[in-house]
């Protein structure tokens, strides 16, 4: 079992751009979370997904939209960056009926410069 | 809404020494509690939940209890490691209607033992 896989792992983007993450839950799940986690700080709620829909949300902006598919894995995506937006990306997955209990990837370090 | 608040950080302990992190939280309702560590360079790793009062959950040597009276879930362990150096993270489950949880964490407490 591959567990949560997310990728990229590092990546450096320019303020104003926009980009992607990916992620691949563990085999089994079908609920996909997202977090934000800045340098010293907890992780902080994006979304969640199940179904292919968005579920939950945080407070967060329109900036951050996301996307699940049929396979149940699952994209962020972050418009016109700014610096505030460098953190680790972490995502979970989970089956809905886990009672909170989550799976979580190794991150994907996001810098914006 | 639901939060968590955990002792500040650093921790720097000798190795074999006991271990406290205090955990509190303010909720709604009676969430599930975890505790999730995060060693450096690495994504989030479930160490322990407990889904009810008065609950002890348990792994590798730590424990922590659901206080319903205290809104505590404090983290012990009684002999620590240098490999236990890491970020513990204390969080709740947060359910909203539908049956959906999200995790709400703590600032989390840097360990760092040596020996």
């Amino acid at each position: 079992d591959a567990g949560v896989t997310q990728s990229p792992t590092h990546l450096i983007k320019t303020r104003g751009q926009q980009v992607t993450l990916r992620c691949s839950p563990k085999s089994g799940h079908d609920t996909v979370s997202w977090y934000q986690q800045a340098l010293g700080q907890g992780p902080q709620f994006i979304f969640q997904y199940y179904e292919e829909e968005e579920r939950q949300r945080g407070n967060f902006p329109d900036r951050f939209s996301g996307h699940q598919f049929p396979n149940y894995s699952s994209e962020l995506n972050v418009n016109a960056l700014l610096l505030g937006d460098s953190a680790l990306y972490l995502c979970a997955s989970s089956q809905l009926d886990m009672d909170g209990k989550a799976f979580f990837g190794q991150g994907t370090r996001l810098t914006v410069v | 809404g639901n939060s968590v608040t955990q002792m500040e950080g650093p921790v720097t302990l000798s190795e074999e020494a006991f271990l406290t992190i205090n955990c509190t939280y303010t909720a709604t309702g009676y969430p599930s509690l975890f505790w999730y560590v995060q060693y450096p360079g690495e994504g989030l790793q479930l160490l322990l939940k407990a889904t009810k009062a008065d609950d002890k959950g348990s792994n590798k040597g730590f424990e922590a209890t659901y206080r319903k009276e205290t809104t505590s879930f404090h983290l012990e362990k009684g002999s620590v490691q240098v490999s236990d150096s890491a970020v513990y993270f204390c969080a709740l489950s947060d359910q909203a209607s539908g049956g959906y949880n999200k995790l709400i964490f703590g600032a989390g407490t840097r360990l760092a033992v040596h020996p």
